[in-house]
Order: C-alpha cells, then sequence, then structure tokens
C-alpha cells in the first residue's frame, strides 16, 4: 500500500536519544489539541491529549507542551525506541465546533536509527 | 474484532465509476466520522454521526459525495461518478462520545480504522 508522508519533514534520531516533534495550530479559538501516530498503512493511532487550560501533559514515555501565546504544541519523546518510527500528526478542536471536528497537521516522520 | 473496521482495503475505479465504502465501528460507539487523507498530508474532515443523524457534512468536497447510518452502526461513504482528485485514504473513526457539545473533550478520543485506499484511474 502507498506510504503516508512521502513528502512530510523528516526528523531523523537516534535509539534512546529524545525525540521533540513540532507543530503550529492556526485557530485561537481552539481549546483541545492531540497528537496521533500514524504507521505505515494505518490508521491515526491517539497518543496524548491536552486541554487548552494546561500547558503541559505527561504520559508514559511522551510529554505534550502547549503555548497558547504562540500558538504552538510540541510531542516529546522519551527514550525513543524503534517503534517510534512513524508520522506524527497534531490535531486541534474547539468548543465552538462541539469538538465534532479535529483539524489536523501536516505530520511530521519521526525516523528513529539503531 | 475490537477496532474499526474498514472495507474494502483498497479499491481501484475508474474515472466516472461509482465507490461505497463501508465502516464498522467500535460496537456501542455512538459517534462515527469519516476523514479524508491524501497522500503525504494530515486527513480532512468529511463528515460526523451521531447514532443514525448526520450532524455534520460540511466536509463533503462535492454533492458526489454522500453518507449515511441508517441504523446507527454500520456506514456507507459513497463517491458517485469518481474523479481522479478524488484517489485518497478514506478514514473511518469512532467515538463513544455522547453530547455533541460535552465539554468533557476527553472523551473526543477517536478510534480510527486502517482506512481505504482509493486509487482512481
Amino acid at each position: 500500500g502507498e506510504s503516508v508522508g512521502l513528502h512530510l519533514p523528516t526528523l531523523s534520531v537516534q535509539e534512546g536519544d529524545n525525540s521533540i516533534i513540532n507543530c503550529a495550530y492556526s485557530n485561537s479559538a481552539s481549546d483541545y489539541f492531540i497528537w496521533y501516530k500514524q504507521e505505515s498503512g494505518k490508521g491515526p493511532q491517539f497518543i496524548i491529549d491536552i486541554r487548552s487550560n494546561m500547558d503541559k501533559r505527561q504520559g508514559q514515555r511522551v510529554t505534550v507542551l502547549l503555548n497558547k501565546t504562540v500558538k504552538h504544541l510540541s510531542l516529546q519523546i522519551a527514550a525513543t525506541q524503534p517503534g517510534d518510527s512513524a508520522v506524527y500528526f497534531c490535531a486541534e478542536a474547539s468548543f465552538s465546533g462541539g469538538y465534532n471536528k479535529l483539524i489536523f497537521g501536516a505530520g511530521t516522520r519521526l525516523a528513529v536509527h539503531p | 474484532g475490537a477496532g474499526v473496521s474498514q472495507s474494502p482495503r483498497y479499491k481501484v475505479a475508474k474515472r466516472g465509476q461509482d465507490v461505497a465504502l463501508r465502516c464498522d465501528p467500535i460496537s456501542g460507539h455512538v459517534s462515527l466520522f469519516w476523514y479524508q487523507q491524501a497522500l503525504g498530508q494530515g486527513p480532512e474532515f468529511l463528515t460526523y454521526f451521531q447514532n443514525e443523524a448526520q450532524l455534520d457534512k460540511s466536509g463533503l468536497p462535492s454533492d458526489r459525495f454522500f453518507a449515511e447510518r441508517p441504523e446507527g452502526s454500520v456506514s456507507t461513504l459513497k463517491i458517485q461518478r469518481t474523479q481522479q482528485e478524488d484517489s485518497a485514504v478514506y478514514l473511518c473513526a469512532s467515538s463513544p462520545r455522547t453530547k455533541s457539545r460535552d465539554r468533557d473533550a476527553t472523551n473526543e478520543k477517536l478510534f480510527f480504522g486502517s482506512g481505504t485506499q482509493l486509487s482512481v484511474l
């Protein structure tokens, strides 16, 4: 099947290093943000989310940071593993939109090298 | 199965043909979404159902696109008179969320299927 993200920006890291993937969102009214991981031939998989009343949220090996002033979102992955290789998308939603419609960013390909 | 199931996995159509793409959401999930993902891009919203009601179809690119969910479970996305620009991966997602304006946005977690890759020749 076709590979997602043939023309996406790529972040290359060594196994065991920390990865930081950045995203700029567009809508000032967005108040809910999600990071998804998409492997080739699969649908997006939820990683972590954050609401606009927070600026940091941690999960297992992942941390999301939100800077509303500059409309910037980042995903930090600790001790990156080969299984983390995928395309990562940020998505935004708003209460005014009923949280029904996610707006996805362009995506970043993460390549983890042994 | 436990996840969202989509069929067919791949579909090749000649320009002008009609196609129908099927989505089986996770059992009991109230909300169902269709997204279109062009090569190298993020998914784009097409339409949203809550049970059998289509509450938002603002993302459907033209009147050639039609979606239905008659019994509030399985959904079908139909594309009439396919064009080359319709070539994309069509993703279905479901969510257990019951209220469209529920402020508890953590219910927003969408579970995506693997998609149907449509190629229009």
